[in-house]
Order: structure tokens, then C-alpha cells, then sequence
């Protein structure tokens, strides 16, 4: 069936670094690819999406390309900011077929420090 | 417009009893999915309405049932609660069945309690 694996975390970074969280998928066909993030004690929010190979979302600096070859979906961003902590999930949704759901990775949490 | 709406946000139950949450989708959706989000299992889908009928179904016991109204407003209900019911409850609507290619718009959530 259909997987996705983040890296581990908890991440902790110092504001203005560099982020990458990793996140690689198993799907047939070409599935549409998505970045939420989740704030403490609220739902997800949709951060970006890809819908097809070499596609690059992107959304508040941050960035993702579908990779169809490497079946990855990393997202980076180039100067992270203390109100990026939260915990982000990489999605996909199966192209084709009627009973299609997203599939989750499991997360991210992601502290930015002053 | 305004976004997915669930109600209650905060729910404290007792073991055995039952519960049932809301989700008002955005307007003009016809699709709402559910979702159970706890530490140990991460996200995990329920299931699926679309004008009113199951689409799809995840792998939770009967327990675990749901309906949608002609209004495309969904509620979910949770029978014979058990402690490890516990969780946050997203509710997600889509334009299309299925999410189409562009996913879901997701609510703020129900954190269900169960002691």
C-alpha cells in the first residue's frame, strides 16, 4: 500500500538557518504530493502541493519538487523564523481510483530558537 | 469564505458513554473526510462522505460511524467509548470526491478526552 517516511525528529534550529526535513513516498502512478504544518492546538494547514513530477510548490519561503525518480518530497527552507516551529507532515493522495485518501507521514516537529 | 468548521473544539467523556462531533465543510464542498489523529498512530483516516454516502471507509471497528446531511454538513459518532478513543478529530472537506489533485481544507479539530 501506499507509505510515506519523514525524517525523525525533533529538529531544533536557530533562527535564520537553513531547513530541510526529508520526506520519501511509496505510491503507484503519479500521486499529488503535500506539505501541512500544525500549530499547537489547531488543525493542518495546507503549506504547499505538487501535482506532478518535477512540480515545486511553494508558500511563505518555504519550497518542495516532486522527484519522481527519487520518490521524494523534501521540503527546505532558506532562513527559518521563530513562528515556524510546529509540526509539519508530508501527504500524499493516490491519483486514481475511487476510494482515495491521504496517506501521512509522521511528522516533523520543527523548534526555531532565537 | 469561511473555512471548515467543527464543533465542539473540547469534549471530556466517560468511559462507555458516546459522542457525537461536527463539521461544517466550505461552502460549495460536497466531500467531507474524517481523520484521528493520536501520539502513538499519527493520522489515520475514517472515512469518507460525499453527497451523503460513504465513499470510503479506514479501518476503525463499527464503532465508529458517521453521516452527512443534504447541506454536506457531516457528523461523526463514536459509540461505547473506550480511553484509547482519545484524540484529536480532524474533519477535512474537498471540492471532489476523493480530494481531486488538489487534497483537503482541514478544520481546527475536536480534542476528545476520554476518562
Amino acid at each position: 500500500g501506499d507509505s510515506v517516511t519523514q525524517m525523525e525528529g525533533p529538529v531544533t534550529l536557530s533562527e535564520e538557518a537553513f531547513l530541510t526535513i526529508n520526506c520519501t513516498y511509496t505510491a503507484t502512478g503519479y500521486p499529488s504530493l503535500f506539505w501541512y504544518v500544525q500549530y499547537p492546538g489547531e488543525g493542518l494547514q495546507l503549506l504547499l502541493k505538487a501535482t506532478k513530477a518535477d512540480d515545486k510548490g511553494s508558500n511563505k519561503g518555504f519550497e518542495a519538487t516532486y522527484r519522481k525518480e527519487t520518490t521524494s518530497f523534501h521540503l527546505e527552507k532558506g532562513s527559518v523564523q521563530v513562528s515556524d516551529s510546529a509540526v509539519y507532515f508530508c501527504a500524499l493522495l493516490p491519483s486514481s481510483g475511487s476510494a482515495r485518501q491521504l496517506t501521512f507521514g509522521s511528522g516533523t516537529q520543527l523548534t526555531v530558537l532565537p | 469564505k469561511a473555512g471548515v468548521t467543527q464543533t465542539p473544539r473540547y469534549l471530556i467523556k466517560t468511559r462507555g458513554q458516546q459522542v457525537t462531533l461536527s463539521c461544517s465543510p466550505i461552502s460549495g464542498h460536497r466531500s467531507v473526510s474524517w481523520y484521528q489523529q493520536t501520539p502513538g498512530q499519527g493520522l489515520q483516516f475514517l472515512f469518507e462522505y460525499f453527497s451523503e454516502t460513504q465513499r470510503n471507509k479506514g479501518n476503525f471497528p463499527g464503532r465508529f460511524s458517521g453521516r452527512q446531511f443534504s447541506n454536506s454538513r457531516s457528523e461523526m459518532n463514536v459509540s461505547t467509548l473506550e480511553l484509547g478513543d482519545s484524540a484529536l478529530y480532524l474533519c477535512a472537506s474537498s471540492g471532489q470526491t476523493g480530494g481531486g489533485i488538489y487534497g483537503y481544507t482541514f478544520g481546527s479539530g475536536t480534542r476528545l478526552t476520554v476518562v
